[in-house]
């Protein structure tokens, strides 16, 4: 069965600064895709940034991107220039080739600090 | 293009009451995918559907039962409701090889 692990409860960061979130997942699968979702306080989940697995060119999305390490089964984001709006939990998730099944991790909790 | 709709967005019931919400994709989308969400578990996938049919089911008991509609409009039903079932109920829609779009939720709460 394939798992994501994300080992940050919390993160902070001051405004225009630099955070990396880590997300580790597990999979015996070939063809996957991996997702960043934010929810912020309104609970609505919002895509952030996806990787197909097959693609070996890190996903970029304006300041948010990834570091996807496909043989250490990690995929980090890095969000650039903080904002205040970034603040939210961010999850990280899973999803095989062959259906809409999203595996989510336990989330990070992002503060940014004016 | 209208996003995901769920309905109601609240709701409170009693224990042994049963309760169906209701899931309106995106227009043309043919999958949907529910999801429990709960300060102790977390995000849990419940049920897909695609086409109808479902797809993929996870590790709930079976008072926990969904369907879609030809329309792929999608509700569930949660029979017998416990304290336990108390939760943000996340829909989502998408077509496979795309990213999914979630709906506000459906905040349960069972007394």
């Amino acid at each position: 069965a394939q798992t994501v692990t994300q080992s940050q409860p919390e993160m902070s960061v001051q405004e225009a600064e630099t955070v990396t979130l880590s997300c580790t997942y597990d999979t015996s699968e070939s063809d996957y895709y991996l997702f960043w979702y934010k929810q912020p306080p309104s609970r609505q989940m919002i895509l952030v940034i996806r990787q197909e697995a097959y693609k070996q060119q890190n996903a970029t999305e304006n300041r948010f991107s990834v570091n996807f390490q496909k043989a250490a089964k990690s995929f980090s984001l890095k969000i650039s220039d903080s904002q205040l709006g970034d603040a939210a939990m961010y999850f990280c998730a899973y999803r095989s080739g062959n259906t809409d099944k999203l595996i989510f991790g336990t989330g990070t909790r992002l503060q940014v600090f004016p | 293009k209208a996003g995901v709709t769920q309905t109601p967005r609240y709701l409170i019931k009693t224990r042994g009451q049963q309760v169906t919400l209701s899931c309106s994709p995106i227009s043309g989308h043919r999958s949907v995918s529910w999801y429990q969400q709960t300060p102790g578990q977390g995000l849990q996938f419940l049920f897909e559907y695609f086409s109808e049919t479902q797809r993929n089911k996870g590790n709930f008991p079976g008072r926990f039962s969904g369907r879609q509609f030809s329309n792929s409009r999608s509700e569930m039903n949660v029979s017998t409701l416990e304290l336990g079932d108390s939760a943000l109920y996340l829909c989502a829609s998408g077509e496979t090889s795309t990213e999914a779009f979630f709906g506000q939720g459906t905040r349960l709460t069972v007394v």
